[in-house]
Protein backbone atom coordinates (compact mmCIF):
# COMPACT_ATOMS: atom_id res chain seq x y z
CA UNK A 1 0.00 0.00 0.00
CA UNK A 2 1.09 4.07 0.04
CA UNK A 3 3.17 4.53 2.92
CA UNK A 4 4.88 7.84 3.77
CA UNK A 5 8.11 8.15 5.51
CA UNK A 6 8.69 11.56 7.68
CA UNK A 7 11.73 13.08 8.49
CA UNK A 8 13.10 13.86 11.03
CA UNK A 9 11.35 11.89 13.39
CA UNK A 10 11.83 14.55 16.50
CA UNK A 11 13.38 18.41 16.46
CA UNK A 12 14.51 19.83 19.50
CA UNK A 13 15.12 23.61 18.37
CA UNK A 14 15.35 26.99 20.26
CA UNK A 15 12.54 29.77 20.05
CA UNK A 16 13.56 32.05 17.01
CA UNK A 17 14.75 29.31 14.62
CA UNK A 18 13.99 28.20 11.14
CA UNK A 19 12.17 24.30 10.75
CA UNK A 20 12.39 21.67 8.12
CA UNK A 21 10.64 18.33 7.70
CA UNK A 22 9.69 16.74 4.72
CA UNK A 23 7.76 13.82 3.43
CA UNK A 24 9.20 10.80 1.21
CA UNK A 25 6.38 7.94 -0.50
CA UNK A 26 7.74 5.32 -2.96
CA UNK A 27 4.33 5.82 -4.71
CA UNK A 28 2.90 9.13 -6.14
CA UNK A 29 0.43 11.22 -4.40
CA UNK A 30 -2.00 13.87 -6.11
CA UNK A 31 -3.12 15.56 -3.14
CA UNK A 32 -0.11 16.11 -0.49
CA UNK A 33 -1.56 17.48 3.39
CA UNK A 34 0.41 18.85 6.12
CA UNK A 35 -1.54 18.41 9.60
CA UNK A 36 -0.40 19.51 13.14
CA UNK A 37 -1.86 17.62 16.03
CA UNK A 38 -1.55 18.92 19.65
CA UNK A 39 -1.09 17.04 22.61
CA UNK A 40 -4.71 15.62 23.60
CA UNK A 41 -6.36 16.81 20.42
CA UNK A 42 -7.36 15.53 17.03
CA UNK A 43 -5.18 16.73 13.64
CA UNK A 44 -5.63 20.38 12.12
CA UNK A 45 -5.05 20.66 9.05
CA UNK A 46 -2.44 23.84 7.99
CA UNK A 47 -1.66 23.36 4.09
CA UNK A 48 -3.23 21.54 1.46
CA UNK A 49 -1.10 20.98 -2.05
CA UNK A 50 -2.64 19.85 -4.97
CA UNK A 51 -0.39 20.62 -7.99
CA UNK A 52 2.82 19.06 -8.76
CA UNK A 53 5.58 21.85 -7.76
CA UNK A 54 3.30 24.17 -5.75
CA UNK A 55 4.42 26.42 -3.12
CA UNK A 56 1.89 27.27 -0.65
CA UNK A 57 2.19 29.62 2.20
CA UNK A 58 0.14 29.82 5.56
CA UNK A 59 1.53 32.50 7.89
CA UNK A 60 5.27 31.15 8.77
CA UNK A 61 4.21 27.95 7.24
CA UNK A 62 5.40 27.13 3.53
CA UNK A 63 4.38 23.66 2.13
CA UNK A 64 5.81 22.54 -1.44
CA UNK A 65 5.07 19.64 -3.87
CA UNK A 66 7.89 17.73 -4.81
CA UNK A 67 8.20 17.71 -8.72
CA UNK A 68 8.04 14.13 -9.10
CA UNK A 69 4.61 14.06 -6.85
CA UNK A 70 6.27 11.59 -4.41
CA UNK A 71 7.52 14.37 -1.62
CA UNK A 72 6.54 17.28 0.11
CA UNK A 73 8.32 19.54 2.65
CA UNK A 74 7.31 21.75 5.33
CA UNK A 75 8.96 24.47 6.63
CA UNK A 76 8.44 26.98 10.10
CA UNK A 77 9.73 30.69 9.72
CA UNK A 78 11.14 31.89 13.59
CA UNK A 79 9.49 28.84 15.73
CA UNK A 80 7.92 30.00 18.90
CA UNK A 81 6.59 28.28 21.72
CA UNK A 82 3.21 27.31 20.55
CA UNK A 83 4.54 25.41 17.08
CA UNK A 84 5.27 22.61 19.57
CA UNK A 85 3.15 19.83 18.57
CA UNK A 86 3.65 16.52 16.23
CA UNK A 87 3.23 17.16 12.17
CA UNK A 88 1.84 14.59 9.94
CA UNK A 89 2.05 14.65 6.03
CA UNK A 90 -0.94 12.67 4.95
CA UNK A 91 -2.69 12.04 1.34
CA UNK A 92 -5.83 10.20 -0.05
CA UNK A 93 -5.64 6.38 0.14
CA UNK A 94 -6.77 5.98 -3.45
CA UNK A 95 -5.50 9.42 -4.66
CA UNK A 96 -8.83 10.39 -4.49
CA UNK A 97 -11.50 11.34 -1.75
CA UNK A 98 -11.02 11.65 1.97
CA UNK A 99 -9.45 8.49 3.06
CA UNK A 100 -5.97 9.41 4.01
CA UNK A 101 -2.56 7.87 4.69
CA UNK A 102 -0.53 9.39 7.34
CA UNK A 103 3.07 9.63 7.97
CA UNK A 104 4.59 8.81 10.99
CA UNK A 105 5.05 12.38 12.21
CA UNK A 106 7.58 14.83 13.48
CA UNK A 107 7.52 15.64 16.75
CA UNK A 108 8.71 19.29 17.84
CA UNK A 109 9.63 20.74 20.40
CA UNK A 110 10.90 24.38 21.03
CA UNK A 111 12.98 25.88 23.56
CA UNK A 112 12.01 29.42 24.78
CA UNK B 1 -16.38 27.81 14.61
CA UNK B 2 -18.11 24.55 14.63
CA UNK B 3 -16.38 21.65 16.12
CA UNK B 4 -16.54 17.82 15.58
CA UNK B 5 -17.12 16.80 18.94
CA UNK B 6 -16.53 13.19 20.48
CA UNK B 7 -17.60 11.67 23.70
CA UNK B 8 -16.31 10.48 26.43
CA UNK B 9 -13.05 11.79 25.85
CA UNK B 10 -11.67 8.90 27.77
CA UNK B 11 -13.29 5.02 28.30
CA UNK B 12 -11.68 2.22 29.75
CA UNK B 13 -13.07 -1.15 29.41
CA UNK B 14 -12.53 -4.70 30.66
CA UNK B 15 -11.01 -6.84 27.32
CA UNK B 16 -14.45 -8.44 25.69
CA UNK B 17 -16.57 -5.81 26.67
CA UNK B 18 -18.62 -3.66 23.84
CA UNK B 19 -18.01 -0.18 23.91
CA UNK B 20 -19.94 2.68 21.91
CA UNK B 21 -17.84 5.64 21.08
CA UNK B 22 -19.94 8.66 19.85
CA UNK B 23 -19.62 11.51 17.48
CA UNK B 24 -21.53 14.54 16.30
CA UNK B 25 -20.54 15.91 13.16
CA UNK B 26 -20.70 19.17 12.13
CA UNK B 27 -24.09 19.82 11.10
CA UNK B 28 -23.93 20.69 7.42
CA UNK B 29 -21.59 17.68 6.76
CA UNK B 30 -22.27 14.26 4.79
CA UNK B 31 -19.07 12.50 4.92
CA UNK B 32 -18.10 10.71 8.01
CA UNK B 33 -14.77 8.50 9.13
CA UNK B 34 -13.20 7.05 11.95
CA UNK B 35 -9.51 7.13 12.17
CA UNK B 36 -7.54 5.44 14.88
CA UNK B 37 -4.02 6.47 16.60
CA UNK B 38 -2.43 3.63 18.70
CA UNK B 39 0.33 5.31 21.33
CA UNK B 40 3.02 6.52 20.00
CA UNK B 41 2.11 5.63 16.20
CA UNK B 42 0.51 7.10 12.83
CA UNK B 43 -3.20 7.87 12.12
CA UNK B 44 -4.58 5.48 10.52
CA UNK B 45 -7.98 4.93 8.74
CA UNK B 46 -10.53 2.59 9.96
CA UNK B 47 -13.76 3.65 8.02
CA UNK B 48 -16.07 5.76 6.08
CA UNK B 49 -19.62 6.31 5.99
CA UNK B 50 -21.68 8.04 3.31
CA UNK B 51 -25.80 8.51 3.05
CA UNK B 52 -26.37 5.73 6.16
CA UNK B 53 -23.70 3.29 4.34
CA UNK B 54 -19.85 2.05 4.92
CA UNK B 55 -18.36 3.57 1.48
CA UNK B 56 -14.99 1.93 2.20
CA UNK B 57 -13.10 0.23 4.96
CA UNK B 58 -9.77 -0.46 6.03
CA UNK B 59 -8.29 -3.90 7.24
CA UNK B 60 -8.47 -2.85 10.75
CA UNK B 61 -12.19 -2.00 10.84
CA UNK B 62 -12.94 -6.55 11.04
CA UNK B 63 -16.14 -7.86 12.29
CA UNK B 64 -15.58 -6.79 15.50
CA UNK B 65 -16.18 -3.21 14.34
CA UNK B 66 -19.84 -0.89 12.98
CA UNK B 67 -20.52 2.33 12.49
CA UNK B 68 -24.15 3.55 12.53
CA UNK B 69 -26.22 6.91 12.20
CA UNK B 70 -29.21 5.89 14.54
CA UNK B 71 -30.54 9.38 14.86
CA UNK B 72 -29.36 11.41 12.23
CA UNK B 73 -27.33 13.32 14.31
CA UNK B 74 -25.06 11.06 16.29
CA UNK B 75 -22.45 9.02 14.29
CA UNK B 76 -20.94 5.88 16.61
CA UNK B 77 -18.19 3.43 16.16
CA UNK B 78 -19.10 -0.09 17.96
CA UNK B 79 -16.42 -2.49 19.16
CA UNK B 80 -18.15 -5.40 19.81
CA UNK B 81 -15.40 -7.06 22.31
CA UNK B 82 -12.81 -5.28 22.44
CA UNK B 83 -9.02 -6.38 23.16
CA UNK B 84 -6.35 -5.31 24.65
CA UNK B 85 -4.78 -4.20 20.57
CA UNK B 86 -7.99 -2.21 20.54
CA UNK B 87 -6.28 0.77 23.04
CA UNK B 88 -5.91 3.95 21.13
CA UNK B 89 -7.02 7.52 20.43
CA UNK B 90 -10.38 7.03 18.21
CA UNK B 91 -10.82 10.19 16.03
CA UNK B 92 -13.77 10.72 14.68
CA UNK B 93 -13.84 13.04 11.48
CA UNK B 94 -16.26 14.36 8.81
CA UNK B 95 -16.65 16.40 5.68
CA UNK B 96 -18.93 18.49 3.63
CA UNK B 97 -17.92 16.86 0.61
CA UNK B 98 -15.21 14.24 -0.49
CA UNK B 99 -13.29 16.58 -2.99
CA UNK B 100 -10.69 18.41 -1.31
CA UNK B 101 -12.38 21.46 -1.57
CA UNK B 102 -14.12 20.24 1.41
CA UNK B 103 -11.18 19.65 3.76
CA UNK B 104 -11.91 16.70 6.61
CA UNK B 105 -12.34 18.20 10.40
CA UNK B 106 -11.08 15.89 13.15
CA UNK B 107 -12.78 15.34 16.81
CA UNK B 108 -10.13 15.83 19.63
CA UNK B 109 -10.76 11.76 20.08
CA UNK B 110 -11.40 9.26 22.33
CA UNK B 111 -8.91 7.63 24.55
CA UNK B 112 -10.15 3.87 24.55
CA UNK B 113 -8.09 1.75 27.29
CA UNK B 114 -8.82 -1.82 27.20
CA UNK B 115 -7.59 -3.83 30.56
Amino acid sequence: GQQLNQSPQSMFIQEGEDVSMNCTSSSIFNTWLWYKQDPGEGPVLLIALYKAGELTSNGRLTAQFGITRKDSFLNISASIPSDVGIYFCAGPLHNAGNMLTFGGGTRLMVKP
Amino acid sequence: EPEVTQTPSHQVTQMGQEVILRCVPISNHLYFYWYRQILGQKVEFLVSFYNNEISEKSEIFDDQFSVERPDGSNFTLKIRSTKLEDSAMYFCATAEETGWGSPLHFGNGTRLTVT
